[in-house]
């Protein structure tokens, strides 16, 4: 079964404070593309940067990094700088590869960030 | 490029009452997603179209639901005899085709309370 896990309900930290937000993963397939999403308070979701699992290369996009651990089956987000208008719920999503030519996305629960002055 | 549209914002229906939501694509985008978000289930996947074919359905419910898409320009998503479990946000998101396109980008959804 295709499975993405946030452990984290919310996280809360002071600005300009680094975060890391975890998340896991489960699948069979050995080739697999995970996400970061971004849904503000407005409810809008914004996509935020991607892992292809045959990159060993952590990915980066500005102040956001993943962390990315294969064996652990685990793609952590990692936030530096950290700004107010980070406040938002991030969501970990995964697409493998072979779901019969679906292309759908599995999310994970969603954590809470808030960033304070 | 003025991202993933639906319409309306918000609907009220009452029980029993049809819902019908509306989808429009980012120009050039292929595949399209449905989606629902509740606070108890979170983000879960409804159904999924490309090229205007349904693909993937796997996630509506059996009864009430349909989708459609008759034109590359737009997609609706319907609901029948409309119930209060049915309220949540639903979303619909594009994307390009192919394995390193599969970036999603949402539009800002539709909330329907159902009464």
């Amino acid at each position: 079964a295709q499975k993405v896990t946030q452990t984290q309900t919310s996280i809360s930290v002071m600005e300009k404070t680094t975060v890391t937000m975890d998340c896991v993963y489960e699948t069979q397939d050995s080739s697999y593309f995970l996400f970061w999403y971004k849904q503000t308070a407005s409810g809008e979701i914004v996509f935020l940067i991607r892992q292809d699992s045959y990159k060993k290369e952590n990915a980066t996009v500005g102040h956001y990094s993943l962390n990315f651990q294969k064996p652990k089956s685990s793609i952590g987000l990692i936030i530096t700088a950290t700004q107010i208008e980070d406040s938002a719920v991030y969501f970990c999503a995964m697409r493998p590869p072979n779901q019969g030519g679906s292309a759908k996305l599995i999310f994970g629960e969603g954590t809470k960030l808030t960033v304070s002055s | 490029n003025a991202g993933v549209i639906q319409t309306p914002r918000h609907k009220v229906t009452g029980k029993g009452q049809e819902a019908t939501l509306w989808c429009e694509p980012i120009s050039g985008h292929s595949a399209v997603f449905w989606y629902r978000q509740t606070i108890v289930q979170g983000l879960e996947f409804l159904t999924y179209f490309r090229n205007q074919a349904p693909i993937d359905d796997s996630g509506m419910p059996k009864e009430r639901f349909s989708a459609q898409m008759p034109n590359q320009s737009h997609s609706t998503l319907k609901i029948q005899s409309t119930q209060p479990q049915d309220s949540a946000v639903y979303l619909c998101a594009s994307s390009l085709l192919g394995v390193s396109q599969n970036t999603l980008y949402f539009g800002a959804g539709t909330r329907l309370s159902v009464l």
